[in-house]
């Protein structure tokens, strides 16, 4: 059964630094997503993209985040200078089209830890 | 955010016996219900799921119910099974955006 793959699954990064967060959604799905679960709290919505533009993004999707499909396969979450507090899972998703009653399949996240 | 709520943080159930799992929640503007199933160190896994048009949609030993007018999602999973055990996530979709609910650990015990 095809799957989002996510890399690393584990990142150690200094505060301040930047760290791009890889995903490799399923191969025909044309609508993705970033999601963040910080520990012990609820998986939240941070942004969704389609046709190589965001669609909708959460207040918690501000300047220190982009997104970017840089070539047909990949989709990248890039934080440009990482806090304390972004330490997190974060998800990677991916939906067939835009039609609103599918489901989104999730990959198996990347622990970032942030020092 | 409390728009979407998992009152129970865990339940137990016996082998073969029913699960039932809720979520309440508050937006009316949500049209799509989603349960997904959780496992350590792995993504959300879809499961079931139920358009705001119909009130019941079932899958195998999975049957999701909604409520509308009570705003209120459940799965029932019959007859339980110890690989069931896990957590079980509610999300619901508005705007092409899924806000969970905090989940609900399920214990199926042999």
């Amino acid at each position: 059964e095809p799957e989002v793959t996510q890399t690393p699954s584990h990142q150690v990064t200094q505060m301040g630094q930047e760290v791009i967060l890889r995903c490799v959604p399923i191969s025909n799905h044309l609508y993705f997503y970033w999601y963040r679960q910080i520990l012990g709290q609820k998986v939240e919505f941070l942004v969704s993209f389609y046709n190589n533009e965001i669609s909708e993004k959460s207040e918690i999707f501000d300047d220190q985040f982009s997104v970017e499909r840089p070539d047909g396969s990949n989709f990248t979450l890039k934080i440009r200078s990482t806090k304390l507090e972004d330490s997190a899972m974060y998800f990677c998703a991916s939906k067939l089209d835009r039609v609103w009653n599918q489901p989104q399949h999730f990959g198996d996240g990347t622990r970032l830890s942030i020092l | 955010d409390q728009q979407v709520k998992q009152n129970s943080p865990s339940l137990s159930v016996q082998e073969g016996r029913i699960s039932i799992l809720n979520c309440d929640y508050t937006n009316s503007m949500f049209d799509y219900f989603l349960w997904y199933k959780k496992y350590p160190a792995e993504g959300p896994t879809f499961l079931i799921s139920i358009s705001s048009i119909k009130d019941k949609n079932e899958d195998g030993r999975f049957t999701v119910f909604l409520n509308k007018s009570a705003k209120h999602l459940s799965l029932h999973i019959v007859p339980s099974q110890p690989g069931d055990s896990a957590v079980y996530f509610c999300a619901l979709n508005a705007g092409n955006m899924l806000t969970f609910g905090g989940g609900t650990r399920l214990m199926v015990k042999p």
